[in-house]
């Protein structure tokens, strides 16, 4: 699975829009690109995936580049519950390489929502 | 549903005691996960399974048992207790449908060995 880069920390007011990058520079085409968030204290939650179109759920937009080599998690309202630890995770399915064996979370990006 | 339950929440341990975190899902879900987590790092794999009577190691399985007798349940096993093994442990589950990482956790059982 390729690796991901995301930065330790960041900072958001309320009510604006969160954005959080992602870099992943050396995904294979196969590869989907999934976010997951961890409120503190609770177990990691599922936000969205994609592999090259963007994508929007009820939760979020993720926004990947055409190259794919990185990707955005848009958090259009960001309110004080969002605040929580991000991970960006790179994955071929099961059914392409990826194996039964799971994800791999990184330590994420430290999201913070500020009053 | 009530989706990924684990029990208990909270839970300290001698050294050399043994016990089973308990997790079940109501989801019909085939894959089941065991992740631990130590404090501001990431979820490491400890054990995994594809369905019922079929398990695997993960990344971390030293110090741990499984076992799947029923799609719902997944307990681990914990064996001679030792101060390593406090951390949090969050168990998960997902359909197998369409390949894709959609897993659902539980709320995570926090374990102290002392």
């Amino acid at each position: 699975d390729a690796k991901t880069t995301q930065p330790t920390s960041m900072d958001c007011a309320e009510g604006r829009a969160a954005n959080l990058p992602c870099n992943h520079s050396t995904i294979s085409g196969n590869e989907y690109v999934y976010w997951y968030r961890q409120i503190h204290s609770q177990g990691p939650q599922y936000i969205i995936h994609g592999l090259k179109n963007n994508e929007t759920n009820e939760m979020a937009s993720l926004i990947i580049t055409e190259d794919r080599k990185s990707s955005t998690l848009i958090l259009p309202h960001a309110t004080l519950r969002d605040t929580a630890v991000y991970y960006c995770i790179v994955r071929f399915t099961m059914y392409s390489g990826g194996g039964a064996d799971g994800l791999t979370f990184g330590k994420g990006t430290h999201l913070i929502i500020q009053p | 549903n009530a989706g990924v339950t684990q029990t208990p929440k909270f839970r300290i341990l001698k050294i050399g005691q043994s016990m089973t975190l308990q997790c079940a899902q109501d989801m019909n879900h085939n894959y089941m996960y065991w992740y631990r987590q130590d404090p501001g790092m990431g979820l490491k794999l400890i054990y995994y399974s594809v369905g019922a009577g079929i398990t695997d190691k993960g990344e971390v399985p030293n110090g741990y048992n499984v076992s799947r007798s029923t799609t719902e349940d997944f307990p681990l096993r914990l064996e001679l207790a030792a101060p390593s093994q406090t951390s949090v442990y969050f168990c998960a589950s997902r359909t197998g449908q369409g390949g894709l990482e959609k897993l659902f956790f539980g709320s995570g059982t926090q374990l102290s060995v002392l």
